[in-house]
C-alpha cells in the first residue's frame, strides 16, 4: 500500500537550534512532494514543493527540503529555528491528483 | 486575494441529523478537494473535483457521504444520518491544474 511516514510525531526545542524532519514515501513513479505547515488556529500553509529538477528545494521562512530519489525520502530543515515556527507540519505526496499525507508532526520552539 | 472559503466554521449537530458543509474555492482553480482531520486518524483524503465531475471519490468513507460540485466553482459535502464518528474537521482545498493545492480554515463538526 502507498504511505507517507513522518519520523518524528512531536519534537521539543530551544530558538537557535537546528530542525530536521524526516519523511519517506512508499510510491513507485514519478511523484509531487510538499511540505505543509499549520500553525495554531491557521489553515494549512505550503512551506515548500518538489515537482523535479533541483533535488534541494527552498520554501518559505528559511526552510528547504532535500529530495533523495534513492531513498524514497523528502525531510525538511531549517538551520536555526524561531518561537514562531512553532507549529504542526506535514509532509505530503501527491498521487493521481489526491494528496496523501504523513501524521504530522507537532514543534514546539521554546524561548 | 481571496482564498479558499468554508462555511459554516462551527458546526454542533446532533447524531443522526444530516449536515452539508460549503466550500468556496479560489476563483479560476479548476480543481478541489475534500479532506477530514481528526485525532487519531491525521488528514484523509475523501474525494476530488476537476470540474464538475468526481474522478476519485475513493476516500469517501460510506453511502451516508456524498460531495457534489456545480458551474465548476462552489461544492458542497453532505453527510446523512451523522454518526460520533463523523466528528472531525472537514478541509477543502483548491488548486490550478498541475500546482499546489491551497487550503480553507475547515469547518469543525461535532455531533453530540
Amino acid at each position: 500500500a502507498q504511505s507517507v511516514s513522518q519520523h518524528n510525531h512531536h519534537v521539543i526545542l530551544s530558538e537557535a537550534a537546528s530542525l530536521e524532519l524526516g519523511c519517506n514515501y512508499s510510491y513507485g513513479g514519478t511523484v509531487n512532494l510538499f511540505w505543509y505547515v499549520q500553525y495554531p488556529g491557521q489553515h494549512l500553509q505550503l512551506l515548500l514543493k518538489y515537482f523535479s529538477g533541483d533535488p534541494l528545494v527552498k520554501g518559505i521562512k528559511g526552510f528547504e527540503a532535500e529530495f533523495i530519489k534513492s531513498k524514497f525520502s523528502f525531510n525538511l530543515r531549517k538551520p536555526s529555528v524561531q518561537w514562531s515556527d512553532t507549529a504542526e507540519y506535514f509532509c505530503a505526496v501527491k498521487s493521481w491528483g489526491k494528496l496523501q499525507f504523513g501524521a504530522g508532526t507537532q514543534v514546539v520552539v521554546t524561548p | 486575494g481571496a482564498g479558499v472559503s468554508q462555511s459554516p466554521s462551527n458546526k454542533v449537530t446532533e447524531k443522526g441529523k444530516d449536515v452539508e458543509l460549503r466550500c468556496d474555492p479560489i476563483s479560476g482553480h479548476t480543481a478541489l478537494y475534500w479532506y477530514r482531520q481528526s485525532l487519531g486518524q491525521g488528514l484523509e483524503f475523501l474525494i476530488y473535483f476537476q470540474g464538475n465531475s468526481a474522478p476519485d471519490k475513493s476516500g469517501l468513507p460510506s453511502d451516508r457521504f456524498s460531495a457534489e460540485r456545480t458551474g465548476g466553482s462552489v461544492s458542497t459535502l453532505t453527510i446523512q444520518r451523522t454518526q460520533q464518528e463523523d466528528s472531525a474537521v472537514y478541509l477543502c482545498a483548491s488548486s490550478p491544474p498541475d500546482q499546489p493545492q491551497h487550503f480553507g480554515d475547515g469547518t469543525r463538526l461535532s455531533i453530540l
